[in-house]
């Protein structure tokens, strides 16, 4: 799986859109970029995927760029429960296994 | 829908001890996997199992075992409780849903310290 590369910490102000950048330069054709989200040490939650295509659903937005090296997830409105630790993850189908290979992340901090 | 379920919560042991933490999934999935998370890291992969009767190694296995004798369960061991195993461990399922990508399902964790 590609590795993937994320700031350690970024804060945003509430209601403001939150934008977290992820590289994943070496990712390959078949590799889908998948967001997932840990508030204080609950169980990881699933936001978004893409692999390709921009795509949104009523949690965010992901927007990957044209080479596939990066992608940006975007909250457009956040709020101080979206105060989290947010994972980009590179994960190919290889139809045997099913492991995803998380980072450190970046610890989001939604401001009053 | 329970979805995953970890049990126990909270788990204090003495060092050399064993004990098995449970995981149960309800949504029939075939994959599941155990990662470990120590303080201020990101989760890393202890075991995992594409479905009854296979399993194999992910990332830090040394230290932990796991069976899969049924589609719901997925245990996993300790057999011999060491200071380094303090950790939280999450229990995760997901179905191989193919080429258009498969969501995990993580459990709530389970709280583990080795004293």
């Amino acid at each position: 799986d590609a590795k993937t590369t994320q700031p350690p910490s970024m804060d945003c102000a509430e209601g403001r859109a939150a934008n977290l950048p992820c590289n994943h330069s070496t990712i390959s054709g078949n590799e889908y970029v998948y967001w997932y989200r840990q508030i204080h040490s609950q169980g990881p939650q699933y936001i978004i995927h893409g692999l390709k295509n921009n795509e949104t659903n009523e949690m965010a937005s992901l927007i990957i760029t044209e080479d596939r090296k990066s992608s940006t997830l975007i909250l457009p409105h956040a709020t101080l429960r979206d105060t989290a630790v947010y994972y980009c993850i590179v994960r190919g189908y290889r139809g045997t296994g099913n492991q995803f290979y998380f980072g450190t992340g970046t610890s989001l901090t939604v401001i009053p | 829908n329970a979805g995953v379920t970890q049990t126990p919560k909270f788990q204090v042991l003495k060092t050399g001890q064993s004990m098995t933490l449970q995981c149960a999934q309800d949504m029939n999935h075939e994959y599941m996997s155990w990662y470990r998370q120590d303080p201020g890291m990101g989760l890393r992969l202890i075991h995992y199992s594409v479905g009854a009767g296979i399993t194999d190694q992910g990332e830090v296995p040394n230290g932990y075992n796991v069976s899969r004798s049924t589609t719901e369960d997925f245990p996993l061991r300790l057999l011999s409780a060491a200071p380094s195993q303090t950790s939280v461990y999450f229990c995760a399922s997901s179905q191989p849903t193919g080429p258009s990508g498969n969501t995990i399902y993580f459990g709530e964790g389970s709280w583990l310290t080795v004293v």
